[in-house]
């Protein structure tokens, strides 16, 4: 069935420094979707995209839908130590399935 | 407050004592879904709603059972759980109408911890 590899596994950064988390995928993927979860509650959208090549920001996040439509980009500037958690990329399964990568765990040193 | 609730947050049990974990979901959605979440091999669908009366099998529906007779509440039971369905156990709902974010964005509730012994 349809995987998703997300890499890094974990991050351990210092508050200030730029992030970069990518996902890729077994198959096309016509939809590409950015969860974070904040430690103790459920994932909560932080971006979705449409389009292969599309390019969206939320804020100090910037997600990248690939041009072969296999992979996506997650980048967190300047980040701060509410960024904390885990960060997981998803897109539709098959039917009405849906697939989540393994999850980036990320850590900030204040 | 548009939220979907879940309980128990916490459950410990011993192996074949057949549990229920509820979730409801107070945003009129159409579709409902369980999740569990191990390390290193993040979220994990279970089964799935479309709406009442109507539930499919996700990835890991082994040992699972799910019904949905109203469109608030989609319960997930465990007839006989066992050690390996230890996790942690999350519902979201989503809604159908439309395309974009509003199609796609599941909210998630709060997250059931389950321990079998």
């Amino acid at each position: 069935g349809q995987q998703l590899n997300q890499s890094p596994q974990s991050m351990f950064i210092q508050e200030g420094e730029d992030v970069s988390m990518n996902c890729t995928s077994s198959s096309i993927f016509n939809t590409w979707l950015w969860y974070k979860q904040d430690p103790g509650e459920g994932p909560v959208l932080l971006i979705a995209l449409y389009k292969a090549g599309e390019l969206t920001s939320n804020g100090r996040l910037t997600a990248q839908f690939g041009i072969t439509r296999k992979d996506s980009f997650l980048n967190i500037s300047a980040s701060i130590p509410s960024d904390v958690g885990i960060y997981f990329c998803a897109g539709p399964g098959g039917g009405f399935k849906t697939i989540f990568g393994a999850g980036t765990r990320l850590f900030v040193k204040a | 407050e548009a939220q979907v609730t879940q309980n128990p947050r916490y459950l410990i049990t011993v192996t074949g004592k057949k549990l229920t974990v509820t979730c409801s979901q107070n945003m009129n959605h159409e579709y409902m879904s369980w999740y569990r979440q191990d390390p290193g091999l993040g979220l994990r669908q279970i089964y799935y709603s479309m709406n009442v009366e109507v539930t499919d099998k996700g990835d890991v529906p082994e040992g699972y059972k799910v019904s949905r007779k109203e469109k608030r509440n989609f319960p997930l039971i465990l007839e006989s759980p066992s050690p390996n369905q230890t996790s942690l156990y999350f519902c979201a709902s989503k809604g159908l109408a439309g395309e974009g974010v509003s199609y796609n964005e599941q909210f998630f509730g709060p997250g059931t911890r389950l321990t079998v012994l």
